[in-house]
């Protein structure tokens, strides 16, 4: 059964400072990874998409990159700002498991400014 | 594109009673999924549907709840009869064969 698992659960950094969100994931066996954000009371916003046969994946001032293999992704977020405040979630969709997205628990950033 | 079209956003309703959330994916769209998440356990996916046929229900809780898709623009799902304990935040999604797209949700209070 894959699990996912995202480092740290909660991150507080000042506005402008670099950060990386860690993802990772049980079984390598996977079609693709999805990273997400959530503000409070708010749906899920698709932030990033990376197909398994990629490494990396860019939008702006965030990048993700995945290592298949080793079973971990992270997000890169360059010069964070207060309004990245939100919660980032990694999802996988497993080879086994149809288009079933598996989900982290997030990891709740606060930017101050 | 709108986005995926969730309603209600919000319904309050009392123990025993039918709840009906509605869902219209994205156009063009294969895919749709329903998920629910709640503090204690986190997103769950509930059902999903490739060209309107179910096709994972296993993670519907029990035969109290139930979900259709008449056509490729809509989906509902059906909570009858509701219990406290189905209150949480109901999330359909869609796909065309790679990112997911999520609705607003549809927030449940059943008292």
């Amino acid at each position: 059964k894959q699990e996912v698992t995202q480092i740290p659960a909660a991150l507080s950094v000042p506005e402008g400072e670099n950060l990386v969100l860690n993802c990772s994931f049980t079984d390598s066996a996977i079609y693709n990874l999805q990273w997400f954000r959530q503000d409070p009371g708010k749906g899920l916003t698709s932030l990033l998409l990376i197909q398994s046969s990629q490494r990396e994946q860019t939008s702006g001032r965030l990048n993700a990159s995945l290592d298949k293999s080793s079973g971990r992704s992270t997000l890169y977020i360059a010069a964070s700002q207060p309004g990245d405040s939100a919660t980032y979630l990694c999802a996988v969709i497993s080879e086994t498991s149809g288009s079933r997205l598996t989900f982290g628990e997030g990891t709740q950033l606060t930017v101050n400014p | 594109d709108a986005g995926v079209i969730q309603s209600p956003r919000h319904e309050v309703t009392e123990m025993g009673q039918e709840v009906t959330l509605r869902c219209k994916p994205i156009s063009g769209h294969n895919s749709l999924f329903w998920y629910r998440q709640t503090m204690m356990r986190g997103l769950e996916l509930l059902i999903y549907f490739n060209n309107n046929v179910p096709i994972d229900d296993s993670g519907m809780p029990e035969d109290r709840f139930s979900a259709k898709m008449p056509n490729a623009s809509f989906s509902t799902l059906k909570i009858q009869p509701s219990e406290p304990r189905d209150s949480a935040v109901y999330f359909c999604a869609s796909s065309s064969s790679g990112a997911q797209y999520f609705g607003p949700g549809t927030r449940l209070l059943v008292l």
